[in-house]
């Protein structure tokens, strides 16, 4: 069974310009999560897709981001436009039980570079 | 004050020793607790979870909370060069999908053959 995959790995953009990073979650996981790590702090949440519905948007910094998920199957997080301190890894996770113990896999993230 | 404290490291060992990676919390409510492994660009990979206070062992993993101190750790037996990782403690209030997990620093292990 394939894993969490996104793409690209690696992005340096200026600032100024819009990225935008993908997710696609192991099939079948009605839960995504998108999560940002900047250097030397903690992996944090961003937000929480249940199929195509936001759950919970609390952790994102601010209206710079925007995060989709069409059709309950991959997710995009969109940065518009990008400031240097949005640099970090960006990793997705999702999981499938709604209830119970429940396991996030995440994806080996994206590393985003502003200049 | 960090919902969660983690010794950052680096932690530098020789092959066969035993480890002891540990985290502390300040919310109470917590009730969920896990170890993350990570290795060199990867993602966050479960080691283990323990569901309120008392210890889990799985091969040469021990994981230990103490509700009343808010103190958890993870302690690793005979700890093999492929060990070596960043180990990222996280803890949650609930064990649904709704509820938001919160993850310490981390703190990079490296066993030395």
């Amino acid at each position: 069974e394939a894993g969490v995959t996104q793409f690209p790995s690696h992005s340096v953009i200026e600032k100024g310009q819009t990225v935008t990073l993908r997710c696609d979650p192991i099939s079948g996981h009605d839960n995504l999560y998108w999560y940002r790590r900047v250097m030397g702090k903690e992996i944090k949440f961003l937000l929480h897709f249940v199929k195509e519905s936001k759950q919970d948007e609390s952790g994102m910094p601010n209206n710079r981001f925007l995060a989709e998920r069409t059709g309950g199957t991959y997710s995009t997080l969109k940065v518009q436009p990008a400031e240097l301190e949005d640099s970090g890894v960006y990793f997705c996770a999702s999981s499938v039980r709604t209830s119970g113990i429940f396991e996030q896999f995440f994806g080996p993230g994206t590393r985003l570079t502003v200049l | 004050q960090k919902e969660v404290e983690q010794d950052p490291g680096p932690l530098s060992v020789p092959e066969g020793a035993i480890v002891s990676l540990n985290c502390t919390y300040s919310n109470s409510a917590f009730q969920y607790f896990m170890w993350y492994r990570q290795y060199s660009r990867k993602g966050p990979e479960l080691l283990m979870y323990t569901y309120s206070s008392g210890n889990k062992e799985d091969g040469r993993f021990t994981a230990q909370v103490d509700k009343s101190s808010k103190y958890i750790s993870l302690f690793i037996r005979d700890s093999q060069p492929s060990d070596s990782a960043t180990y990222l403690c996280a803890m949650s209030a609930g064990v649904t999908s709704y509820d938001k997990v919160i993850f310490g620093p981390g703190t990079s292990l490296s066993v030395i053959p």
